[in-house]
């Protein structure tokens, strides 16, 4: 079965700092990673897609590297701003099926 | 853009009610997915449709059903609701194929009493 871990759990920054979250899971036999963002009380919305393989994928401030072999992710949200703030969520693709990490919640603070 | 909606935000409904969640996407998608969100849980898959008609068994299908008699709705059928289906419902849909970005509607909150 997938398991998928993010860490940290929670981030607070200041604005202007670079953001790094981390992504992990236990299985490389994935199809593709995927990174959202869900504001408290909403839907995910999402941010990049990488397929198995890439080794990166990039849109605006974030980037997102996938290491399929070591079964890891990094998302990086450079410059981050306090609308940055949100729970950012890993989840890989293993044929139909999402498996999730719990989420990292980042704060950046004015 | 996708646009996946799910027709009621907030529901409250009694124990014992036959509860329906209605998902609808613009896309001409053909897979169509339900997940519940809770606490300390995370995100797990109650069932899937990849064609009209068709549904796979998720990771939590107990107590649930689904329907899916045309390609751009997905229905989620509580026959009879119990207080620990208390939760936050999101639906989402995809192209087929495993390589395809999958879209997530907004939500619903359902609380049973």
């Amino acid at each position: 079965k997938q398991e998928v871990t993010q860490i940290p759990a929670a981030l607070s920054v200041p604005e202007g700092e670079n953001l790094v979250l981390n992504c992990s899971f236990t299985d490389s036999a994935i199809y593709n990673l995927q990174w959202f963002r869900q504001d408290p009380g909403k839907g995910l919305t999402s941010l990049l897609l990488i397929q198995s393989s890439q080794r990166e994928q990039t849109s605006g401030r974030l980037n997102a590297s996938l290491d399929k072999s070591s079964g890891r992710s990094t998302l990086y949200i450079a410059a981050s701003q306090p609308g940055d703030s949100a729970t950012y969520l890993c989840a890989v693709r293993g044929d139909y099926k999402l498996s999730f990490g719990a989420g990292t919640t980042v704060t950046v603070r004015a | 853009d996708v646009k996946v909606t799910q027709s009621s935000r907030y529901l409250v409904k009694r124990t014992g009610e036959k509860v329906f969640l209605e998902c609808v996407q613009d896309m001409d998608h053909e897979n169509m997915f339900w997940y519940r969100q809770d606490p300390g849980l995370g995100l797990r898959l109650i069932y899937f449709s990849y064609d009209v008609k068709m549904k796979e068994k998720g990771d939590i299908p107990e107590g649930y059903s689904v329907s899916r008699e045309k390609k751009e709705r997905f229905s989620l059928i509580l026959e009879s609701a119990s207080t620990n289906q208390t939760s936050m419902y999101l639906c989402a849909s995809s192209l087929k194929g495993a390589g395809n970005t999958i879209y997530f509607g907004e939500g619903s909150w359902l609380t049973v009493v």
